[in-house]
């Protein structure tokens, strides 16, 4: 039973556009939640997280939107990059970071 | 301050064989956790150090197990390896593993079993 899902293996955008890359999990004990962005042959990377008590988080041209009613989370780039051009891994966790739960993650191909 | 780091990068070993991945968290990071990445997947976890002490586990055989030190440098062991075991090893440190940190990940391990 996978309990956090990224149902889009891929994603394609224009550079400009907005990006938005979704995800939805099951355990209603997540407290928290992150995006990773992972290059091949690097590990992955912090990219911007949110606590399950606020519905939304801005960090520059990354945005990250909760719903826990819909047990969804989404996050948004505006505008995108081809620098952005990566996979990207939502992460949530109970009350211990040291142990994360990762969907398979969404690759984000934008073309200039 | 340096990152995390792990050793070897690449990894070609037998079926039958044993492997032991080395991983260096964050000056000052005590808890270490370690995730299996095979294609196509996301990041599976398998456990977290923290203090030594093994404080989470994941679904995964006994097969794979681990170990920290007491400067928080942690080891897995995989052992009879299999075939399906060929995937990439992350380690990952964070300065307590509490809720809201962020983990710092490696740049893994990448093991082929033939």
């Amino acid at each position: 039973d996978q309990q956090v899902k990224q149902n889009s293996p891929s994603l394609s955008v224009q550079e400009g556009r907005i990006s938005i890359l979704n995800c939805d999990y099951t355990n209603s004990m997540f407290d928290y939640f992150l995006w990773y962005k992972k290059y091949p042959a690097e590990g992955p990377t912090f990219l911007i997280s949110i606590s399950s008590i606020k519905d939304k988080n801005e960090d520059g041209r990354f945005t990250v939107f909760l719903n826990k009613s819909a047990k969804h989370l989404s996050l948004h780039i505006v505008p995108s990059q081809p620098g952005d051009s990566a996979v990207y891994f939502c992460a949530a966790s109970d009350g211990d970071a040291g142990k994360s739960t990762f969907g398979d993650g969404t690759t984000l191909t934008v073309k200039p | 301050k340096a990152g995390v780091t792990q050793t070897p990068r690449y990894l070609i070993k037998t079926r039958g064989q044993q492997v032991t991945l080395s991983c260096s968290p964050i000056s000052g990071h005590r808890s270490v956790s370690w995730y299996q990445q095979t294609p196509g997947q996301g990041l599976q976890f398998l456990f977290e150090y923290f203090s030594e002490t093994q404080r989470n586990k994941g679904n995964f055989p006994g097969r794979f197990s681990g170990r920290q030190f007491s400067n928080s440098r942690s080891e897995m062991n995989v052992s009879t390896l299999e075939l399906g075991d060929s995937a990439l090893y992350l380690c990952a440190s964070s300065f307590a593993g509490t809720s809201g940190e962020t983990q710092y990940f490696g740049p893994g391990t990448r093991l082929l079993v033939l």
